[in-house]
């Protein structure tokens, strides 16, 4: 069966400072992959996905980034974090011809 | 106006009660629609998936869309306190399978 890993679980993190923050996916191969962010109290912000390695699309301008250097791994980074970067990060994946999109556990970012 | 609009609650029931909980959007080319669950703190789980107007049940839950008035539900029947969680509604035209959500339905039920 699948899984889908992201770490780390929480993160607190001072104004300009980098972040990194980790998925992986398991049990499949080629998935197509997202990073979104859900601020307190409302819905998710698509902000990247990738449908290959290297392959990555932006939703809305920001100062993060996105990689993805292998298959099932997908990365999520900012040289300089700001305040306004807090929330929870959600990583996805769904299978080749599929709509469905399962979610990791999510990783709780705050920029202090 | 918002892609797709979902009353945020919370909305607080009786244990055993039948949930309505809706969503209405604006895109007539949303293709598929879905339901997750999350509780505080989780990654959202998938509850149900569907891509034609009607009814569709699984288990204690039935997901419904309604494609000519841009309306979909999820019914809950004998609500349980562990279905206290938020509800999102999620649909997507296929490009890439990207899904706009709404922002979720705050449910509370009491024993």
């Amino acid at each position: 069966s699948q899984t889908i890993h992201q770490w780390p679980a929480t993160l607190v993190q001072p104004v300009g400072s980098p972040l990194s923050l980790e998925c992986t996916v398991e049990g499949t191969s080629n998935p197509n992959l997202y990073w979104y962010r859900q601020a307190a109290g409302r819905g998710l912000q698509l902000l990247f996905y990738s449908v290959g390695i290297g392959q990555i699309s932006s939703e809305v301008p920001q100062n993060l980034s996105a990689s993805r250097p292998q298959d099932r791994q997908f990365i999520l980074s900012s040289k300089k974090l700001l305040l306004s970067d807090s929330g929870f990060y959600l990583c996805a994946w769904t299978g080749t011809g599929r709509h469905e999109q399962f979610f990791g556990p999510g990783t709780r970012l705050t920029v202090l | 106006q918002k892609e797709v609009e979902q009353d945020p609650g919370p909305l607080s029931v009786p244990e055993g009660a039948i949930v309505s909980l809706n969503c209405t959007y604006s895109n007539s080319a949303f293709q598929y629609f879905m339901w997750y669950r999350q509780y505080s703190r989780k990654g959202p789980e998938l509850l149900m998936y569907t891509y034609s107007s009607g009814n569709k049940e699984d288990g204690r839950f039935t997901a419904q869309v309604d494609k000519s008035s841009k309306y979909i539900s999820l019914f809950i029947r004998d609500s349980q306190p562990s279905d206290s969680a938020t509800y999102l509604c999620a649909m997507g035209t296929g490009g890439y399978n990207k899904l706009i959500f709404g922002a979720g339905t705050r449910l509370a039920v009491h024993p």
